[in-house]
């Protein structure tokens, strides 16, 4: 079965500094990846999609793929307060329509 | 904007109960899911959907069925609630993207369920 981890934290970053969050998987056949943002009691907002080696820049976030050593991460600089969530990594096959995600890591941004 | 919508956000509900749970999206998206969350396990996928009437067990879909008669609505249902059943579901939908065939799901707000 594929497993996608991620540290489960608190992470926690000072206001203004990079945040670095990190998920590995398990399946080589993977081919895309997220990062979903989900808010307490809220439901799960996609922030970055990477699908080659690299890295993937959308204003202050960066996200950053190596296949082969099966591991994706997420970077966030200039963390904010409003950073403070938690972040879901997913993985999937390509054409497959379903993703599995890790159980999340949690960040907090202290001000 | 992609919009999911779930009916009920907050339900309490008694053991043997039958509960419905109703989604619907705006997108003409061809997929849907229902998955349930709960601390420490993340998101766990219990029926897919990817076409009217078609349907996939997820991860754990023992004690659940689900229904889709229409292409925007995607329905899950608990045969007999148990208090195990108390748990956020998440309705999502999503389209196959040809040229990254790729698809990026979209959640609705959430059903906080809870059995009693």
């Amino acid at each position: 079965q594929k497993e996608v981890e991620q540290n489960s934290g608190p992470l926690s970053v000072p206001e203004g500094a990079i945040a670095s969050l990190n998920c590995t998987y398990s399946d080589r056949v993977s081919q895309s990846f997220f990062w979903y943002r989900q808010y307490s009691g809220k439901s799960p907002e996609l922030i970055m999609s990477i699908y080659s080696n690299g890295d993937k820049e959308d204003g202050r976030f960066t996200a950053q793929l190596n296949k082969a050593s099966q591991y994706v991460s997420l970077l966030i600089r200039d963390s904010q307060p409003s950073d403070s969530a938690t972040y879901l990594c997913a993985e999937s096959d390509f054409g497959n329509e379903k993703l599995t995600f890790g159980t999340g890591t949690r960040l907090t941004i202290i001000p | 904007d992609v919009k999911v919508t779930q009916s009920s956000r907050y339900l309490v509900k008694r053991t043997g109960e039958k509960v419905f749970l109703e989604c619907v999206q705006d997108m003409d998206h061809e997929n849907m899911f229902w998955y349930r969350q709960d601390p420490g396990l993340g998101l766990r996928l219990i029926y897919f959907s990817y076409d009217v009437k078609m349907k996939e067990k997820g991860d754990i879909p023992e004690g659940y069925s689900v229904s889709r008669e229409k292409k925007e609505r995607f329905s899950l249902i608990l045969e007999s609630a148990s208090t195990n059943q108390t748990s956020m579901y998440l309705c999502a939908s999503s389209s196959y993207k040809s040229r990254q065939g790729v698809n990026t799901i979209y959640f609705g707000e959430g059903s906080w369920l809870t059995v009693v």
